[in-house]
């Protein structure tokens, strides 16, 4: 959905570096989420946000940070990679949920290889 | 939220209706059925979602038993671009829902 970007594409850095992935809405959405997804495997949940003041950890937080820093805006960060968080990334935007629905617009996602 | 079980894949031919099959016997009251398609490690796309009653929009028609405890998506006229991941997903609408995915289905249309 090119109402939802991430950058970069892909990245290809080493253990020990600090990374950070970024993700853009303009869809106007109150919530924003990060996803990872390993290969043959779902995404699983990493950190949502609600509003700009809200932060969650997800089903996998460990090794993970995020910053809200306005309604647009959800980064990750990696503060320290390592092998095994090599993955396709993907950040999501909904609604406020109303009338019963709760869809979820995601982005193009991230290739994230950590040497 | 309610665990949900599928296959892992199943083909068709071009052109006739795939049945997506999902077991969901632990649903509660207030959750619906989503359903999500990735193609080819693009983010997830929403299809459609349901209650108890059976939906249907442009994309694809959902079918819920009257007990709710299995659902099945209907690709009514299936193209070579419907290949993909399929994922059935039960959840709440409340204030504090999430998505939970599971490995989905593979459907791959065939020629």
């Amino acid at each position: 959905d090119a109402d939802v970007t991430q950058t970069p594409r892909n990245r290809i850095t080493k253990t020990g570096k600090r990374i950070m992935l970024e993700c853009s809405q303009t869809k106007g959405h109150d919530r924003m989420y990060w996803y990872r997804q390993d290969p043959g495997l779902g995404l699983r949940l990493i950190y949502y946000s609600f509003d700009v003041k809200d932060i969650n950890k997800g089903e996998i937080s460990d090794g993970y940070s995020v910053s809200r820093q306005a309604q647009a805006k959800f980064s990750l960060s990696l503060e320290s990679a390592i092998p095994n968080q090599t993955a396709l990334y993907f950040c999501a935007t909904s609604d406020a949920v109303q009338m019963g629905h709760n869809e979820q617009f995601f982005g193009p996602g991230t290739r994230l290889t950590v040497l | 939220d309610a665990k949900t079980t599928q296959p892992p894949s199943m083909d068709c031919a071009e052109g006739r209706a795939a049945n997506l099959p999902c077991n969901h016997s632990t649903i509660s009251g207030n959750e619906y059925v989503y359903w999500y398609r990735q193609i080819h490690s693009q983010g997830p796309q929403y299809i459609i979602h349901g209650l108890k009653n059976n939906e249907t929009n442009e994309m694809a028609s959902l079918i819920i038993t009257e007990d709710r405890k299995s659902s099945t998506l209907i690709l009514p006229h299936a193209t070579l671009r419907d290949t993909a991941v399929y994922y059935c997903i039960v959840t709440t609408t409340g204030a504090n829902s999430k998505l939970t995915f599971g490995k989905g289905i593979t459907l791959s249309v065939r020629p």
